[in-house]
């Protein structure tokens, strides 16, 4: 079965820093981009970074950019985002998310498909 | 930025109705836009991606529509499982930006 697990969520105060963690299972870990993505408490969906399958390429929201560093390690099967100068606007839920890959070609391609798994998602309270 | 705007905001209709959910790009985004359903509790579950391709075991009720910045999310005949919120979501570059979403209550 395909699964993402993240953890690392919790209370921070302001200020303060925190270290998300997602273990993949079931796909190729390796061979996929992965996306953070939050939703704050009662409010829509937020794209806030994404790390090329490598590792080797990263892209930020700019509400986020300088504050938070997202990186993965293949060999451990695990995405991270590191939270930086945590704002009560930080406050949400932080799931990761795997892109979705389709055939063109004959060749699986993704970045234009849309994430298909979703984590359960970790809760971050700045207060 | 592409700022993504989705209309209505809530839709409210009975069970069987056709319900259309609209998503405009503030700039082209091809045809790279998805669609997804998050149900109160629940994690989000891709429904379209492409514009119009239904995502894995995503029933035949759900269909998508549009390109450029123009786009649309049609339910042909709601179910009462159908009551979710809808997000459409940028995919042509980057930042991959969300719409703010539409809720589809059902009577």
């Amino acid at each position: 079965e395909v699964q993402l697990l993240e953890s690392g969520g919790g209370l921070v105060q302001p200020g303060g820093s925190l270290r998300l963690s997602c273990v993949a299972s079931g796909f190729a870990f390796n061979n996929f981009a992965m996306t953070w993505v939050r939703q704050a408490p009662g409010k829509g969906l937020e794209w806030i970074a994404e790390i090329r399958a490598t590792g080797s390429v990263t892209y930020y929201a700019d509400s986020v950019k300088g504050r938070l560093t997202i990186s993965r390690d293949n060999s451990k099967n695990t995405l991270y985002l590191e939270l930086d100068s945590l704002r009560a606007d930080d406050t949400a839920v932080y799931y990761c998310a795997k892109d979705h890959k389709v055939s063109v070609s004959g060749v699986l391609r993704g970045h234009y498909y849309g994430l298909d798994v979703w984590g359960q998602g970790t809760t971050v309270t700045v207060s | 930025e592409i700022v993504l705007t989705q209309s209505p905001a809530t839709l409210s209709l009975s069970p069987g109705e056709r319900a259309t959910l609209s998503c405009r790009a503030s700039q082209s985004v091809g045809s790279f836009l998805a669609w997804y359903q998050q149900k109160p509790g629940q994690v989000p579950r891709l429904l379209i991606y492409e514009a119009s391709t239904r995502a894995t075991g995503i029933p035949a009720r759900f269909s998508g529509s549009g390109s450029g910045t123009d786009f649309t999310l049609t339910i042909s005949s709601l179910e009462p499982e159908d009551s979710a919120v809808y997000f459409c979501q940028n995919r042509s570059n980057w930042p991959k930006t969300f719409g703010q979403g539409t809720k589809v209550e059902i009577k």
